[in-house]
């Protein structure tokens, strides 16, 4: 099992260019989850999904959108970016969502710049 | 508002000494605590979590201790190890009533030195 992967791993984004980031899963992880990591601080959570076509906001949607059209993967979409942007992304997948206190499986990151 | 106060930011300890990370919280509806390892350009890992419902969980040389009164649980390493050197987070929860609460620690970074 490869677990959680994440392409590209680095990218640098002019302001106003749009991209998106993938992750895929191959543990059948009903739960999938995106954060950011800014330098010295703690993971915030973006966005969130319970299973295929499911969404839903976490703490600092704005500024990103997703989708789930398959139970493996889970792009984030970034428009417009902004150098508030900059920043390591993780994706995260649980066998059982976070009221069920299953344990999320991370991805190795993406560093992205925004100049 | 800061829902979770991590402390202390960065802690260096001898090798075979004990790291002691705190983490404390506002949320009293929180119902599980885990606390999470990083190592530099990796994603995070669970290291070990605890549920209300008991005071203490020990996993080999972590230990997790929690104090629902005080709104406090923290991480013992014993016989702390070069190779436990890494940045640590508690990321306590909550979920109920089709919400919930995911916060994030700001972090403390261990270094184990020889």
């Amino acid at each position: 099992n490869a677990g959680v992967t994440q392409t590209p791993k680095f990218r640098i984004l002019k302001i106003g260019q749009s991209m998106t980031l993938q992750c895929t899963q191959d543990m059948n992880h009903n739960y999938m989850y995106w954060y950011r990591q800014d330098p010295g601080m703690g993971l915030k959570l973006i966005y969130y999904s319970v299973g295929a076509g499911i969404t839903d906001k976490g703490e600092v949607p704005n500024g990103y959108n997703v989708s789930r059209s398959t139970t493996e993967d889970f792009p984030l979409r970034l428009e417009l970016a902004a150098p508030s942007q900059t920043s390591v992304y993780f994706c995260a997948s649980s066998a059982s969502g976070l009221a069920g206190g299953g344990e999320q499986f991370f991805g190795p990151g993406t560093r992205l710049t925004v100049l | 508002q800061q829902q979770v106060k991590q402390s202390p930011q960065s802690l260096i300890v001898q090798k075979g000494g004990i790291s002691i990370i705190n983490c404390a919280y506002e949320n009293t509806a929180f119902d599980y605590f885990p606390w999470y390892q990083q190592f530099p350009g990796k994603g995070p890992a669970l290291l070990i979590a605890i549920r209300p419902d008991v005071s203490e969980k020990k996993e080999g040389r972590f230990t997790i201790s929690f104090n629902k009164s005080a709104k406090q649980f923290s991480l013992h390493i014993m016989d702390s190890q070069p190779g436990d050197s890494a940045t640590y987070f508690c990321a306590p929860f909550y979920s109920g009533a089709g919400s919930y609460q995911l916060t994030f620690g700001k972090g403390t970074k261990l270094s184990v030195i020889p």
